[in-house]
């Protein structure tokens, strides 16, 4: 099955600095990449997605980077502020969400430093 | 917004009694989750449930889990038998996903603590 691996597993970064969260998946199979955001006691939250046939994606702070050759994939959170500490967690998934659901890596929890 | 809603929020039991975790997953979706996350560790994926049967269970998903929709809104999760192991945050999750993917809602999850 999918195996997807994240780094790091924390990251700690001055505000107004750029954030990067890194994932690998394991199955070229794989066709939708989404990214969750957990803040503490609640569930994941989806924040973005990418999709096997877009190598980039931008929703104003947050960005995401697909390489499928490398079976990688990234996020990128600029001008970062307080809100957005959180874990963040990557997944993949093979039918885009449908029958098998996701895997998701282990997590970064991102602390922003005011 | 609509939201997927989960009961009970916090539940405590003894090992070896029955829990049933309910969900209402949001109302136009078609594909049904539960996935658990044990402290501090990834989320991981129990079940999928579509057009009333499971389409997909991990090796998690042994015979102590059933999954049910008894009625048009709510989707339960029953462990039968809880062990000390069973004690994490469960996720119940859907999405209108079929033919076209689409995102996974959570609700805000049921922490269950086996004693």
């Amino acid at each position: 099955g999918e195996n997807v691996e994240q780094h790091p597993s924390t990251l700690s970064v001055q505000e107004g600095d750029s954030a990067v969260i890194k994932c690998t998946y394991s199955d070229s199979a794989s066709n939708y990449f989404p990214w969750y955001k957990q803040e503490l006691g609640k569930g994941p939250q989806l924040i973005i997605d990418i999709r096997s046939n877009v190598g980039e994606k931008k929703d104003q702070r947050i960005a995401v980077t697909l390489n499928k050759t490398a079976k990688h994939f990234s996020l990128h959170i600029t001008e970062t502020q307080p809100e957005d500490s959180a874990v963040y967690f990557c997944a993949a998934s093979i039918s885009g969400g449908g029958a098998d659901g996701l895997t998701f890596g282990k997590g970064t929890h991102l602390i922003i430093q005011p | 917004e609509p939201e997927v809603t989960q009961t009970p929020s916090h539940q405590v039991t003894q090992m070896g009694q029955e829990v049933i975790l309910r969900c209402v997953p949001i109302s136009n979706h078609l594909y049904f989750y539960w996935y658990r996350q044990i402290l501090g560790q990834k989320v991981e994926f129990l079940v999928s449930f579509y057009n009333n049967e499971i389409s997909e269970k991990s090796e998690i998903f042994d015979d102590q889990f059933s999954v049910e929709r008894p009625d048009g809104s709510n989707f339960t999760l029953k462990i039968r038998s809880t062990k000390l192991e069973d004690s994490a945050m469960y996720f119940c999750a859907s999405s209108v996903a079929q033919g076209a993917p689409g995102e996974l809602f959570f609700g805000e999850g049921s922490r269950l603590t086996v004693l």
